[in-house]
């Protein structure tokens, strides 16, 4: 059964670092997503990309964040400068058809550690 | 303010019984609703969405209602088993955003 991939699995990086996280989507799917989730909180939109722009974002997704599909198969996800309060889990997720009113096909997540 | 509320205690129950987990919301008028089990260190996984002009469905052991009079969803697992341990979130469309807002999810333990 196809599935979101997530690399790497946990990236650990000193404040202020530049990280990139990365998804490959399910293939034949057109609307991308990237969610969040501090240690014991509760999963948190942060943006969400459908030909090859953003279409919709939180207040979590300033500056510091940017996306990306640089080729046809990998989704990404850039924070410039990372900071502590930045260490969650950071899920990627992807859809067939768009909006909350689809379901939404989750990878396994990345731990990202701001030391 | 916007509010989505779930159980924050588990939910113990015994193997066999019917669990049923609630979501609560305030001030949102969702068109839909969404139900997903998340296990630990891992992503969230789809299991049902209702629409607001649904009053219930089902899939399998899994049933879920929608009542926007009293802005819940109830989330009902029968028969359930040790595997159905997990935690569940219930997520809706964040009116005008089209984007999902979840809750901060139940955890549901099955004692065998």
């Amino acid at each position: 059964e196809p599935e979101v991939t997530q690399t790497p699995s946990h990236q650990v990086t000193q404040m202020g670092q530049e990280v990139i996280l990365r998804c490959v989507p399910i293939s034949n799917h057109l609307y991308f997503y990237w969610y969040r989730q501090i240690l014991g909180q509760k999963v948190e939109f942060l943006v969400s990309f459908y030909n090859n722009e953003i279409s919709e974002k939180s207040e979590i997704f300033d500056d510091q964040f940017s996306v990306e599909r640089p080729d046809g198969s990998n989704f990404t996800l850039k924070i410039r400068s990372t900071k502590l309060e930045d260490s969650a889990m950071y899920f990627c997720a992807s859809g067939q058809r768009g909006g909350p009113y689809n379901e939404q096909f989750f990878g396994p997540g990345t731990r990202l550690t701001v030391l | 303010s916007q509010k989505i509320e779930q159980n924050s205690e588990a939910l113990n129950i015994q193997e066999g019984k019917t669990a049923t987990l609630t979501c609560n919301y305030t001030n949102y008028s969702p068109a839909y609703l969404q139900w997903y089990r998340q296990d630990p260190g891992r992503g969230p996984v789809f299991l049902l969405l209702i629409r607001e002009n649904e009053k219930e469905k089902r899939k399998e052991r899994l049933k879920v209602t929608f009542d926007t009079t009293l802005k819940q969803s109830l989330f009902h697992i029968t028969a359930s088993q040790p595997a159905d341990s997990a935690t569940y979130l219930c997520a809706l469309d964040d009116t005008g955003r089209r984007a999902l807002t979840f809750g901060s999810g139940t955890r549901l333990q099955v004692q065998p």
